[in-house]
């Protein structure tokens, strides 16, 4: 089976820079995503990465290394409205695999 | 910009009831999903749809739940009896393609409370 974890809470102030990890175990890798999601709100896709690197999207970055079964959500000039938890992905199939979330509070 | 919509909103029902929750994918996508979060807990798949049948289902879709596309553009989950347990927002998600699966759309959720 897969599973996921991350870090249950971060806190960072507004501006600054911050990064959410999560470490995952697979059998098959087809990519590990990052979706946000405000309280009580839907999900929304952030970034993706299949391969290793960097993937950069304005303030948000996502980046993978497959040999270390890890990858992290970077996001820069927080601002309060990023106040939300953070959720990687698995794909498995045709099937998402979600961690735990991690709830970023950004405070002034 | 295209977005997938659910109703109800919200949902309550008596224990043993049926209930059904409606979605409207995106109209060019061709995968659908059913998923549901227990309050305070991680999303869940529930199942998957393509080509008017079930691609995968998990251990928590059992012969309680059913799905189906009755027409072009909606795509419905029928829980026949609930289940104290079924309370949940469900949310239903699309995708364009096989190459874009880890890219899924969400739609706002229905928040189903069985009394």
């Amino acid at each position: 089976g897969q599973s996921l974890e991350q870090p249950s809470e971060v806190t960072a102030v507004e501006g600054a820079i911050v990064q959410i990890n999560c470490t995952y175990q697979t059998s098959g890798f087809y990519g590990l995503s990052w979706y946000q999601q405000h309280d009580g709100g839907a999900p929304t896709f952030l970034s993706y990465n299949a391969l290793d690197g960097l993937e950069e999207t304005g303030r948000f970055s996502s980046f993978l290394s497959r040999s270390d079964s890890y990858g992290y959500l970077l996001l820069q000039e927080l601002q309060m409205k990023d106040s939300a938890s953070y959720f990687c992905a698995l794909r498995e199939g045709g099937k998402l695999i979600f961690g735990q979330g991690t709830e970023l509070s950004v405070k002034p | 910009e295209p977005e997938v919509t659910q109703t109800p909103s919200h949902q309550v029902t008596q224990m043993g009831q049926e209930v059904i929750l409606r979605c409207v994918p995106i109209s060019n996508h061709l995968y659908f999903y059913w998923y549901r979060q227990i309050l305070g807990q991680k999303v869940e798949f529930l199942v998957s749809f393509y080509n008017n049948e079930i691609s995968e289902k998990s251990e928590i879709f059992d012969d309680q739940f059913s799905v189906e596309r009755p027409d072009g553009s909606n795509f419905t989950l029928k829980i026949r009896s609930t289940k104290l347990e079924d309370s949940a927002m469900y949310f239903c998600a699309s995708s364009p393609g096989q190459g874009l699966l880890n890219e899924q759309f969400f739609g706002p959720g229905t928040r189903l409370t069985v009394l």
